[in-house]
């Protein structure tokens, strides 16, 4: 089945230490989304791209990057995580802006 | 801008009974609007969607979700509900002037059914 796969499901970190998540997709889509979700709360859009094109959210912390080499993958870079970044981070991707989302299973992030 | 709001953060109900979860949105241009269900420990998954046409549409796992352009609001209901219907909802409405088509989340309403 075509589909959205995170790797790892649980990432654990240290303080400060840079940490990479992935996103690859199977469906061919233009458009991919991270998303930052905390407990009991709606996602946060952190960026996405369009084709390669880049758009990054206005109050997306500087910490966190994104490279998408390819249609297929996408990967989030945290380059030095605080406490604060703890976190469910979800991948999803679009067809056309009237299609919904498709998302990964995500990734969820513990720092020590 | 667009904004999303979920009337109830949690809703408790027990099994069999009828369910609504209330959603309105506000947007200055056409906007398409979805339900998402997320369990625990995995991603949002689309329960239903509206982009045109009639104004009931009708989703997986015997849900559906009505259109209302003068209320603004697009409310998720279930007839009768089970067990496995716990699970967190989100309201979403998506942009049509983008290419990306970026979508508003509404904050969630956590559907809790009983024995």
């Amino acid at each position: 089945d075509a589909m959205v796969i995170q790797n790892p499901r649980y990432q654990v970190t240290q303080f400060g230490k840079p940490v990479t998540l992935s996103c690859s997709q199977t469906l061919n889509h233009n458009v991919m989304y991270w998303y930052q979700q905390k407990s009991s709360q709606a996602p946060k859009l952190l960026f996405h791209y369009y084709d390669k094109d880049f758009n990054n959210e206005a109050d997306t912390p500087d910490n966190f990057q994104s490279r998408r080499p390819n249609t297929s993958f996408c990967f989030l870079d945290i380059r030095s995580p605080g406490l604060g970044d703890a976190a469910m981070y979800l991948c999803a991707t679009k067809d056309r802006s009237y299609q919904p989302q498709h998302f990964g299973d995500g990734t969820r992030l513990s720092i020590l | 801008a667009q904004s999303v709001t979920q009337l109830d953060s949690q809703v408790p109900v027990f099994e069999e009974a009828p369910v609504e979860l209330r959603c309105n949105y506000s947007s200055s241009v056409s906007v398409y609007l979805f339900w998402y269900v997320q369990y625990p420990n995995q991603g949002l998954q689309l329960l239903l969607k509206y982009l045109s046409g009639s104004t009931l549409v009708k989703g997986i796992n015997g849900f559906e979700a009505e259109f209302n352009k003068s209320q603004t609001s697009f409310h998720l209901r279930k007839p009768s509900v089970h067990i496995s219907d716990t699970a967190e909802y989100f309201c979403a409405v998506s942009d049509l002037n983008t290419n990306a088509g970026k979508s508003t989340f509404g904050d969630g309403t956590t559907l809790t059914v009983k024995p």
